[in-house]
């Protein structure tokens, strides 16, 4: 049963303008997540985190907002640069005791000049 | 200087045979991760060491078993692989202590069983 749900496979949007990802999980206890950003044959690299404790983080083009109470988080990047063209995973910190980390399917944005 | 190290990254080979991908990380973390990510793009743990102690083992075939000779490294071995091991591998690492920090991956290893 998948915890964390991406559910839009694929996004494509015109360079310059918004592009939000959005995230779905199911368990009420998590109080961390992170997004990670890929590129083909590369690893997985942190993009922006967000503790359960805030509804917002921001670091430059990159905006998380948390909703909790909808177990909904999303990731804005603004403006949109072909070179954000990359797959996104949303992810959630299972345990912090361990690390585990749940990950979702993953978004591919696609950013056109 | 590359953070996370992994090698092989293609890993070509039979069914039946018995192979190794090391994952060497130079970030001074004292926790490593193995995940697979599937044909179906998800990423999934399986293993985590933290200090080379184990602290993850997720329902992960007894076929593979991850060795951790200190804790800049943290290999992992297959016996008789199968097809269904086809995949890519990642490594990764974080510091311990405070899981609410990043993990940080290797490239990945890319394994097909033929």
């Amino acid at each position: 049963d998948q915890q964390v749900k991406q559910n839009s496979p694929s996004l494509s949007v015109q360079e310059g303008r918004i592009s939000i990802l959005n995230c779905d999980y199911t368990n009420s206890m998590f109080d961390y997540f992170l997004w990670y950003k890929k590129y083909p044959a590369e690893g997985p690299t942190f993009l922006i985190s967000i503790s359960s404790i805030k509804d917002k983080n921001e670091d430059g083009r990159f905006t998380v907002f948390l909703n909790k109470s909808a177990k909904h988080l999303s990731l804005h990047i603004v403006p949109s640069q072909p070179g954000d063209s990359a797959v996104y995973f949303c992810a959630a910190l299972e345990s912090s005791n361990t690390g585990k980390l749940i990950f979702g399917q993953g978004t591919t944005l696609q950013v056109k000049p | 200087d590359t953070a996370v190290s992994q090698t092989p990254k293609y890993l070509v080979t039979q069914m039946g045979n018995d192979k190794s991908i090391k994952c060497e990380q130079n970030l001074g973390h004292d926790t490593m991760y193995w995940y697979k990510q599937d044909s179906k793009k998800f990423l999934k743990i399986m293993f985590s060491y933290n200090n080379k102690e184990l602290i993850i083992n997720e329902t992960v075939p007894n076929r593979f078993s991850p060795k951790s000779p200190d804790k800049a490294h943290l290999n992992l071995h297959i016996n008789s692989l199968e097809l269904g091991d086809s995949a890519v591998y990642f490594c990764a690492s974080s510091q311990g202590g405070n899981f609410y920090q990043p993990q940080h991956f290797g490239d990945g290893t890319r394994l097909s069983i033929l």
